[in-house]
């Protein structure tokens, strides 16, 4: 079975652009995360897409967005960029969306790292 | 979800055992235990969870202490691809969804 695979896996963008990174999840999965991964704020949450919908979401500013499609792969999109916006992108997919599940393993792709200058 | 609190770094020698441990004081009941690790240059990967009980699997052991406060991932004969970083998350069984909540980690180095 194939991973999750995420594309590009590295992007150099200009400050004030827009960046869009796109993640395939496990074939079968239908929830997909996303998060931000830096030196000084580690890993954090940014979304999160179940059947074409958001269910969750983290603490950051509206420029980042992402929508999921109906065979499950997903993009996140990134507007009007800043350095610090400089980050390791990674993508997680599982099988799962429930409540009362204790076993909702999330497997991660190898991220894509996207440098601001 | 509560918070975690784990050692910034260890250090283990190959083929010995590591305790890894995790504090997590405020841990409500319905909170699962989980770990994750993160080898150089990719995605975090899963590798244990628990709720009370000890919990065993190919890659590692869950050592819950009986308040549960605190917990220790035990990987039994550290390999140099053992050196990462480990995440010990809390997750709310009663949550639905798949966020997860990451603390600093512990980087775990080994040497030969």
């Amino acid at each position: 079975k194939a991973g999750v695979t995420q594309t590009p896996r590295y992007l150099i963008k200009t400050r004030g652009q827009q960046v869009t990174l796109s993640c395939s999840p496990i074939s079968g999965h239908r929830s997909v995360s996303w998060y931000q991964q830096t030196p000084g704020q580690g890993l954090q949450f940014l979304f999160e897409y179940f059947s074409e919908t958001q269910r969750n979401k983290g603490n950051f500013p509206g420029r980042f967005s992402g929508r999921q499609f109906s065979n499950s792969r997903s993009e996140m999109n990134v507007s009007t960029l800043e350095l610090g916006d400089s980050a390791l992108y990674l993508c997680a997919s599982s099988s799962y969306w429930t409540s009362g599940s204790s076993y909702n393993e999330q497997f991660f792709g190898p991220g894509t790292r996207l440098t601001v200058l | 979800d509560a918070k975690t609190t784990q050692p910034n770094s260890m250090e283990s020698n190959e083929e010995e055992p590591v305790h890894l441990p995790c504090n997590h004081s405020t841990i409500s009941g319905t909170d699962y235990i989980h770990w994750y690790r993160q080898l150089p240059s990719q995605g975090p990967e899963y590798v244990i969870h628990g709720l009370t009980s000890n919990v065993n699997n190919r890659m590692a052991s869950l050592a819950i202490a009986e308040d549960r406060k605190s917990s220790t991932l035990i990987l039994h004969r550290a390999t140099l691809r053992d050196a990462a970083v480990y995440y010990c998350i809390l997750r709310d069984v009663g949550n639905a969804g798949n966020m997860l909540t990451f603390g600093g980690g512990t980087r775990l180095m080994v040497k030969p």
